[in-house]
């Protein structure tokens, strides 16, 4: 079975301020990662995703994120976060065949201040 | 188009209780999942379905139960609520070429 750890649970950065959020995941096959966004009282949403290809990935808002399959790592970054990305992030892999629901990291909390 | 809609949007469920919450797509995607959102575990995988007819269980099933009766819909159903059973539920779905799940609005459950 997968599993998806998130080392950073809660994170508060100012305005401008580089991001990045740390990923790894422990599975023995062919996997696609992902990084959803939760904005307060809301849904989750897809920022990026990686399944093949260049392991740099970019994604919705200015956030990148880059796939190091030695380090079974997906680290999620952006250069300089606003107010506005104040959220929860998830950290998500599946299979790439078989089953293959998504399963999640804990979440870290970002809280970027004005 | 909708998306994936989940019905009530919120809930306080006595003890005890049985409930169904719904939820239903209309993206005709194939495999669709519920999920529970609690503070610090992340989300975690009750139930699945990977095509009308047939479901699976994933991390935490006890105490949920669910069908699949059509392509659209995925209720998922708790017989006798219990306060650890108090959470955030999701409902997602998977197109067959999809590789990310897409996400209902959540539905908010308590359970006294």
């Amino acid at each position: 079975a997968q599993s998806v750890s998130q080392h950073n649970h809660h994170v508060i950065l100012s305005e401008a301020a580089s991001l990045e959020l740390g990923c790894n995941y422990s599975y023995g096959g062919t996997v696609n990662l992902f990084w959803y966004v939760q904005y307060p009282g809301q849904h989750l949403q897809l920022l990026l995703k990686y399944f093949s290809g260049d392991p740099l990935v970019k994604g919705i808002k200015g956030f990148e994120a880059e796939f190091i399959k030695s380090k079974f790592s997906f680290n999620l970054r952006k250069p300089s976060v606003q107010w506005s990305d104040t959220a929860e992030y998830f950290c998500a892999v599946n299979a790439a065949t078989g089953r293959r629901a998504l399963t999640f990291g804990s979440g870290t909390r970002l809280q970027v201040q004005p | 188009t909708a998306g994936i809609t989940q019905a009530p949007t919120s809930q306080i469920l006595a003890a005890g209780r049985s409930m169904t919450l719904r939820c239903t797509q209309d993206m005709r995607h194939n495999a669709m999942y519920w999920y529970r959102q609690d503070l610090g575990l992340g989300l975690r995988l009750i139930h699945y379905s990977n095509t009308a007819g047939t479901t699976g269980k994933g991390e935490v099933p006890d105490g949920y139960s669910v069908s699949r009766a059509n392509t659209d819909d995925f209720p998922l159903t708790l017989a006798s609520a219990v306060p650890s059973q108090t959470s955030v539920y999701f409902c997602a779905s998977r197109g067959q070429g999809d590789t990310e799940a897409f996400f209902g609005q959540g539905t908010r459950l308590t359970v006294v």
